[in-house]
């Protein structure tokens, strides 16, 4: 069954400190992959997608990820936290050999960044 | 500027009753989408829509319903069968295809009393 997972409900860091937000997807078929943010009572903002080519991909407020199709994974980096980037951060994936035309959405981790 | 704009911000409903969710874009997207947001559950699709006049139940549609007569206009209406509508509900919408992603508006946080 195809399906997201993000490791961790809550993540903190100290300011300065390396953010590491985790994605698996569980799919035969490689997917397209987005991170989004949501600061509270707001809805969500894209900071980057993957779809075809560079696996490597950079996104807004200094984020990117990394594309791997062994691993099936889409993990989240900055390599300085500020305390700006405490939100909660969902992944989302638009599986490919489905007739479903949405995202799906991981279950988001809260990522708290302390001075 | 374009986006999309979801009202009420908030809405508090009696039990038994239906209640209707606005969602409208100026972003001429083809597709649109609502999701319900519950703590620790992530988004679950509740309905979506590619073009007007067509719409496909997502994975929790019992209980909600959605019409699409124009492009720019997606409203949900929460039915008294839904048992447990209290949630935070975002409305998203796309220029069509999987490349690209959703612009979500702002929310709206229906709250059964």
């Amino acid at each position: 069954a195809q399906s997201v997972t993000q490791l961790g409900s809550h993540v903190s860091v100290s300011e300065g400190a390396l953010v590491l937000l985790r994605c698996n997807y569980s799919s035969s078929v490689p997917p397209y992959l987005f991170w989004y943010v949501q600061y509270p009572n707001q809805g969500l903002q894209l900071l980057l997608k993957y779809t075809t080519g560079a696996t490597l991909v950079k996104g807004i407020n200094g984020f990117e990820a990394e594309f791997k199709k062994s691993e099936t994974s889409f993990h989240l980096t900055k390599p300085s936290a500020h305390m700006s980037d405490a939100a909660e951060y969902f992944c989302a994936v638009s599986f490919m050999d489905t007739g479903r035309r949405a995202l799906t959405f991981g279950s988001g981790t809260r990522l708290q960044v302390q001075p | 500027d374009g986006g999309i704009t979801q009202s009420p911000k908030y809405l508090f409903r009696k039990e038994g009753q239906n209640v209707t969710l606005s969602c409208e874009q100026n972003l001429n997207h083809d597709a649109m989408y609502w999701y319900r947001q519950d703590p620790g559950q992530g988004l679950r699709l509740i309905y979506y829509s590619q073009i007007v006049n067509d719409f496909q139940k997502g994975d929790i549609a019992e209980g909600y319903s959605v019409s699409r007569e124009k492009k720019e206009s997606f409203p949900l209406t929460v039915t008294s069968a839904q048992k447990n509508p209290t949630a935070f509900y975002l409305c998203a919408s796309t220029a069509g295809g999987r490349v690209y992603g959703y612009t979500f508006g702002s929310g709206t946080r229906l709250t059964v009393v």
